[in-house]
């Protein structure tokens, strides 16, 4: 979906770098995830955000941290990357605004490939 | 955490046939939605279809559709006529009042 885009597509870094992943929105949500996928075990939360002020972690958010700079933007850090961090990552937005949490769906970006060598 | 299964790595079809494909999911809460997302080569995260499941009657969209069975905690997507497009990997999603949960996926190749 062209309403969320990623920032770099693809990255290669290595161990011991610090990387930021952007995440940018036009669909005006409140609510912004971020996911890594990795082969076998499918999308699993890092950090999600249900507006500016409020950063919640998710599944697996140890070695990340992340940034809401403003309702449209996401953005997630590895501050020291680490070759388990290569991964596929995707930023996901929802609006829970106009319905319930029940009606909310996730848009995906087309996703960051990183490479930590 | 809710647990989603999705049994089966791969599955192949020929075009114009139709395929199944398996999730169950673990959960004690009454109250949730699931969702098939595509995931083409291009790697963009498409929703395919949501089921609620208060709801007993099994979504449908298109030549998707659902076979939800609620207390075997079974949610199989079936997708009719297939097409050359859709080869992709598959997820299977859970969500309740908290965040989303994936399983591992299904990739379906489709034969021409």
């Amino acid at each position: 979906d062209a309403d969320v885009t990623q920032t770099p597509r693809n990255r290669i870094t290595k161990t011991g770098k610090r990387i930021m992943l952007e995440c940018s929105q036009t669909k005006g949500h409140d609510r912004m995830y971020w996911y890594r996928q990795d082969p076998g075990l499918g999308l699993r939360l890092i950090y999600y955000s249900f507006d500016v002020k409020d950063i919640n972690k998710g599944e697996i958010s140890d070695g990340y941290s992340v940034s809401r700079q403003a309702q449209a933007k996401f953005s997630l850090s590895l501050e020291s990357a680490i070759p388990n961090q290569t991964a596929l990552y995707f930023c996901a937005t929802s609006d829970l605004s106009r319905a319930g949490w029940g009606q909310e769906t996730q848009y995906f970006g087309p996703g960051t490939r990183l490479l930590v060598l | 955490a809710q647990t989603v299964t999705q049994s089966q790595p791969e599955m192949s079809v020929q075009e114009a046939e139709t395929v199944t494909l398996s999730c169950t999911y673990d959960t004690s809460e009454s109250d949730y939605y699931l969702f098939w997302y595509k995931q083409p080569p291009s790697r963009q995260m498409i929703l395919v279809i949501r089921q609620e499941a208060y709801k007993q009657q099994n979504a449908t969209e298109n030549r998707f559709s659902v076979n939800f069975q609620k207390a075997a905690k079974s949610f199989s997507l079936k997708i009719s006529d297939s097409q050359l497009g859709d080869a992709a990997m598959y997820f299977c999603a859970y969500r309740s009042a908290g965040s989303l949960s994936f399983g591992a996926g299904t990739t379906v190749t489709v034969r021409a």
